[in-house]
């Protein structure tokens, strides 16, 4: 395996269920990303870790729950969603620390919520 | 205030053309990094071409080019002698400041290509 791999690819949940998406990168980076991708609106950033730390929280509801076991590895836990979450999510890794590094994104889960 | 603004929703260019696509961006912060990627229907993001603020030239990578004028914040992405295979979706994005990892992205362009 080589850069970023994304599991599921398409997940259907209903709200009253609890799923995860898995990311995990194969380049050797220090710093994850989730991103939320609906239709017709940027490209949103939810959670950034670096180091295994996480450093950014885009003013997410708690129903998403990210976690970063090791710098390889990121989840994101997923509880009592709405229909609105409905969206394409995008895991990234990067460098990390100071460098204009480009991140790199993993193909992403097509999540459906009904 | 939008951050970075993509004023194409779409674009139809036919094969073998020269093409740009226009993006402009929003900063007082004098160091800051621009980025395109491309989109295709498989959903992945792929990284395309990285201008700085400080750099002097402007970026180029095979077939892409960026050009970055500072003075009016616009960092147009050209893409020379297109192919059918550069049909997809083109984000802008940028990063503020050294040490920030937050990409704002624009809305996107999608771009066909015709044969």
């Amino acid at each position: 395996e080589t850069g970023v791999t994304q599991t599921p690819r398409h997940l259907v949940m209903g709200m009253t269920n609890k799923k995860s998406l898995k990311c995990e990168q194969h380049l050797g980076h220090n710093a994850m990303y989730w991103y939320k991708q609906s239709a017709k609106k940027p490209l949103e950033l939810m959670f950034v870790y670096n180091f295994k730390e996480q450093t950014e929280n885009n003013s997410v509801p708690s129903r998403f729950s990210p976690e970063c076991p090791n710098s390889s590895h990121l989840f994101l836990h997923l509880h009592t969603l709405q229909p609105e979450d409905s969206a394409l999510y995008l895991c990234a890794s990067s460098q990390g620390g100071e460098s204009w590094d480009e991140q790199f994104f993993g193909p992403g889960t097509r999540l459906t919520v009904l | 205030a939008q951050k970075i603004t993509q004023t194409q929703p779409g674009m139809f260019v036919q094969e073998k053309e020269a093409v740009t696509l226009d993006c402009t961006y929003d900063t007082s912060d004098p160091s800051y990094g621009l980025f395109w990627y491309k989109q295709p229907s498989s959903g992945e993001m792929i990284f395309l071409i990285y201008q700085g603020s400080y750099d002097q030239q402007n970026a180029t990578e095979g077939r892409y080019s960026l050009n970055f004028q500072k003075a009016r914040k616009s960092a147009n992405l050209v893409i020379s002698a297109s192919q059918l295979g550069d049909s997809a979706m083109y984000f802008c994005a940028m990063r503020e400041g050294r040490g920030a990892q937050k990409l704002v992205f624009g809305q996107g362009t999608r771009l066909t290509i015709n044969p």
